[in-house]
């Protein structure tokens, strides 16, 4: 019921394509999905987050989509870059509870 | 934007030696900081919910005595990990909430020889 499950592990994406990840999650009291940006030695770093009443939001070449039905969200990076190389975590949490539950991560490799 | 700080950032230790890592919300108040612990090429592990003025909640299977923590006001939260042992080695992350949004500290390196 707390797990959120990402997918795929890692992904090699060529210089200009679109990096897609996906999550699912179990809870349906989760009404936060945010995404994580990690470089290694460092912490992560909020890129983007939605709530389940829309079901995309796009912030530059970021844009989350919610399935709120199927208890899905994904993140697209568009015209991906090499400085985009980093691991990826989604994670979800329940309001007023502010802990959030990570998917296992997603390792991206932009080849230039 | 929101910013919070470790120190840390790296320590060596040897085994069965106390290390205390700081956690610091620097233009924010925060009644409640986040520990998490993260091994090589892992996600993200909750340790405990650092409660300002109370104690500190643990989550499942984390032994509170061994990683004690004190939030000792609205901007620093401390982590001290007592008599530690080789397997302790990882990477110490913090996190402070505004509203739905955390943010999180730059992390400290842990190694236990």
């Amino acid at each position: 019921q707390q797990q959120v499950k990402q997918s795929p592990q890692s992904l090699i994406v060529q210089k200009g394509g679109i990096s897609i990840i996906n999550c699912a999650y179990e809870n349906t009291a989760f009404d936060y999905f945010p995404w994580y940006q990690q470089f290694p030695g460092k912490g992560p770093a909020l890129l983007i987050a939605i709530r389940p009443d829309v079901s995309e939001k796009k912030e530059g070449r970021f844009t989350i989509s919610f399935n709120k039905s199927a208890k899905q969200f994904s993140l697209h990076i568009m015209d991906s870059q090499p400085g985009d190389s980093a691991t990826y975590f989604c994670a979800a949490s329940r309001s007023g509870a502010q802990k959030l539950v990570f998917g296992q991560g997603t390792r991206l490799t932009i080849n230039p | 934007g929101a910013v919070v700080s470790q120190h840390p950032s790296w320590v060596i230790c040897k085994s069965g030696t106390s290390v205390k890592i700081e956690c610091r919300s620097l233009d924010f108040q925060a009644t409640t900081m986040f520990w998490y612990r993260q091994f090589p090429k892992q996600s993200l592990m909750l340790m405990a919910t650092s409660n300002e003025g109370s104690k500190a909640t643990y989550e499942q299977g984390v032994e509170k005595d061994k990683f004690l923590i004190n939030h000792a006001s609205l901007t620093l939260s401390t982590l001290t990990v007592t008599s530690a042992h080789p397997e302790d080695s990882s990477f110490y992350i913090c996190s402070a909430p505004i509203s739905y949004e955390q943010y999180f500290g730059p992390g400290t390196r842990l190694t236990v020889t």
